[in-house]
């Protein structure tokens, strides 16, 4: 049974990096699909941060691009996150996922999710 | 960017009703979506993909249809324990974006 299982600091001071990882058990990252971060707001909906894939590509939602970096390390058998310049509008719930890259790219697999709050 | 416009943005039913939620995308999409579940402090939950097929181990009471630019996720006779959220989420690879989505409460 595939799980993940993010990881990180729940509270990031406004202007600094948040930085998240997430586990991947029951599933070698190297054997394929892509990864993904997704987020949530309290109270509001979805937003698709970023995804990468095994060899290391990586696709970035438009608005957030120029803060994101995702990287993976086989190794470890995880991925991460980074989000630079953070502020009040980044606190949200961060999921990852797995997900397809042809068809509907669907969301198969997700992790419980980890509250981040930006705050000083 | 996709824009996907999704209706209701809630909803109020009874038990063993017939609930019926749209989604409309601002281009042709082929069958590129998805619908997600999601309850209360969860993660969001993969109920069908690619508009019309059942992922595994979800109750057949749920379906999708619709290509194009059209979409519509029903549940065919709702139980309490389908009270959640619904999303839509189109797929313009490799960009991802979900709709608004849709409350459904127990009347």
């Amino acid at each position: 049974q595939v799980q993940l299982q993010e990881s990180g600091p729940g509270l990031v001071k406004p202007s600094e990096t948040l930085s998240l990882t997430c586990a991947v058990s029951g599933y070698s990252i190297s054997s394929g699909y892509y990864w993904g971060w997704i987020r949530q707001p309290p109270g509001k909906g979805l937003e698709w941060i970023g995804s990468i894939y095994h060899s290391g590509s990586t696709y970035y939602n438009p608005s957030l691009k120029s803060r994101v970096t995702i990287s993976v390390d086989t190794s470890k058998n995880h991925f991460s996150l980074k989000l630079s310049s953070v502020t009040a509008a980044d606190t949200a719930v961060y999921y990852c996922a797995r997900h397809w890259g042809g068809g509907s790219g669907r969301l198969d697999y997700w992790g419980q999710g980890t509250l981040v709050t930006v705050s000083s | 960017d996709i824009q996907m416009t999704q209706s209701p943005s809630s909803l109020s039913a009874s038990v063993g009703d017939r609930v019926t939620i749209t989604c409309q995308a601002s281009q042709d999409i082929s069958n590129y979506l998805n619908w997600y579940q999601q309850k209360p402090g969860k993660a969001p939950k993969l109920l069908i993909y690619d508009a019309s097929n059942l992922e595994t181990g979800v109750p057949s009471r749920f379906s999708g249809s619709g290509s194009g630019t059209d979409f519509t996720f029903t549940i065919s006779s709702l139980q309490p324990e389908d009270i959640a959220t619904y999303y839509c989420q189109p797929y313009d690879n490799p960009i991802f974006t979900f709709g608004p989505g849709t409350k459904v409460h127990i009347k």
